[in-house]
């Protein structure tokens, strides 16, 4: 039963450039939730995808974008990257109908932008 | 109203002993609240996690405490031992239109002496 996986794992990118971060949920999970999180913070959340929609959206510019595809796959996007941009992104899914509303995160993708 | 406050930000405990992560919140709306370990270089996994009806779950040496009129919980690691060694991260979660959020509170860093 694979997990979460996130691509690509490491990367650094130029103040201006864009970027897309790729997410598989865990099998049997619909929905995707997107997280920065910075050095030595807690995560905090980006937006939340479900039935290729996004549900929710946290405190981000609209620079961060995403998308979610037929098979609840889904990409983040960040145009514009600013320095501040720089820090580990999580993936994490769940099944939108799961009372326990538990998520699960995978491993991260680290953006630093130079 | 919608923050998780997490202390201490940093522990120190020796091996055998029980490491003690508090957090507390204000908005009582929150229904679910899980426990994350990190480390190093990885995404957050799901510990153990309680609801405001129970007031204690335990699973093996990982003990949540919850005390819903102070709007408080807290995480006991009993027989601490060095590969416990993590960040630990508690969460609450509230419903809101119709999907659910997750907050983050801003981690413990914790560190179990051999």
């Amino acid at each position: 039963d694979a997990g979460v996986t996130q691509s690509p794992t490491h990367l650094i990118k130029t103040r201006g450039q864009q970027v897309t971060l790729r997410c598989s949920p865990k099998s049997g999970h619909d929905t995707v939730s997107w997280y920065q999180q910075a050095l030595g913070q807690g995560p905090q959340f980006i937006f939340q995808y479900y039935e290729e929609e996004e549900r929710q959206r946290g405190n981000f510019p609209d620079r961060f974008s995403g998308h979610q595809f037929p098979n609840y796959s889904s990409e983040l996007n960040v145009n514009a990257l600013l320095l501040g941009d720089s820090a580990l992104y999580l993936c994490a899914s769940s099944f939108y109908r799961n009372s326990g509303n538990t998520i699960y995160f995978g491993e991260g993708s680290w953006l630093t932008v130079v | 109203q919608q923050q998780v406050k997490q202390s201490p930000q940093s522990l120190i405990v020796q091996k055998g002993g029980i490491s003690i992560i508090n957090c507390a919140y204000e908005n009582t709306a929150f229904d679910y609240f899980p426990w994350y370990q990190q480390f190093p270089g990885k995404g957050p996994a799901l510990l153990i996690a309680i609801r405001p009806d129970v007031s204690e779950k335990k699973e093996g040496r990982f003990t949540i405490s919850f005390n819903k009129s102070a709007k408080q919980f807290s995480l006991h690691i009993m027989d601490s031992q060095p590969g416990d060694s993590a960040t630990y991260f508690c969460a609450a979660i509230y419903t809101t239109s119709g999907t659910y959020k997750y907050i983050f509170g801003t981690g413990t860093r914790l560190k179990v002496l051999a």
